[in-house]
């Protein structure tokens, strides 16, 4: 099982500056990572596929990039509605999807 | 509009069963896997249980396999998880979720509200 490991687990930042997320996972996972968010009492939503393209929908503020097994998740300049937690996910290797801990993203 | 809809959770004994259901619509449902995905209360997300579109393959995470059965109804678009010899640690948020592409795996781009399955005497 590929095991994704995530960090911080808590970014405290305020609005308008810059959040650098990682995500390492246990072996070489090539560019096969997701990146979603979730916000309190929703359910995740998908930003990032294949380690560095957008989904539909995405501002360009929020990029990915990595490839093997360290990845980053960047969001440029942080909006009101972008303070939530951020998860990563392989899948290379599956079953099992395997996703990270996560990280919070919380207000400063 | 492409939703997935969620029922069939509630609170249940340790040792009992559910059956969570998964109403699609707004897209070709027999050409899409399938997933279900799980959180815990204050925790992560967990990947539970898989599908192919024809419903003759599955696979499902260790931590269910052998009481938790995935299947779908191309028929009625619906998704199903059967949940038998529940435990303590189901207890979680189960979300239904359909994958961005049919032809190659990039993730989860469409997710149902969730339902809430509580296991507890």
């Amino acid at each position: 099982e590929i095991v994704m490991t995530q960090s911080p687990a808590t970014l405290s930042l305020s609005p308008g500056e810059r959040a650098t997320l990682s995500c390492k996972a246990s072996q070489s996972i090539s560019s096969n990572l997701a990146w979603y968010h979730q916000r309190p009492g929703q359910a995740p939503r998908l930003l990032i596929y294949a380690a560095s393209t957008r989904a539909t929908g995405i501002p360009a503020r929020f990029s990915g990039s990595g490839s093997g097994t360290d990845f980053t998740l960047t969001i440029s300049s942080l909006q009101s509605e972008d303070f939530a937690v951020y998860y990563c996910q392989q899948y290379q290797n599956w079953p099992p999807l395997t996703f990270g801990g996560g990280t919070k993203v919380e207000i400063k | 509009e492409v939703q997935l809809l969620e029922s069939g959770g509630g609170l249940v004994q340790p040792g009992g069963s559910l059956r969570l259901s998964c109403a699609a619509s707004g897209f070709t449902f027999s050409s899409s896997a399938m997933s279900w995905v799980r959180q815990a209360p204050g925790k992560g997300l967990e990947w539970v249980s898989d599908i192919n579109s024809s419903g003759t393959s599955t696979y499902s995470a260790d931590s269910v396999k052998g009481r938790f059965t995935i299947s779908r109804d191309n028929s009625k678009n619906t998704l199903y998880l059967q949940m038998n010899s529940l435990r303590a640690e189901d207890t979680a948020v189960y979300f239904c979720a359909k994958p961005l592409s049919s032809i190659y795996y990039y993730g989860l781009d469409v997710w149902g509200q969730g339902t809430t399955v509580t296991v507890s005497s």
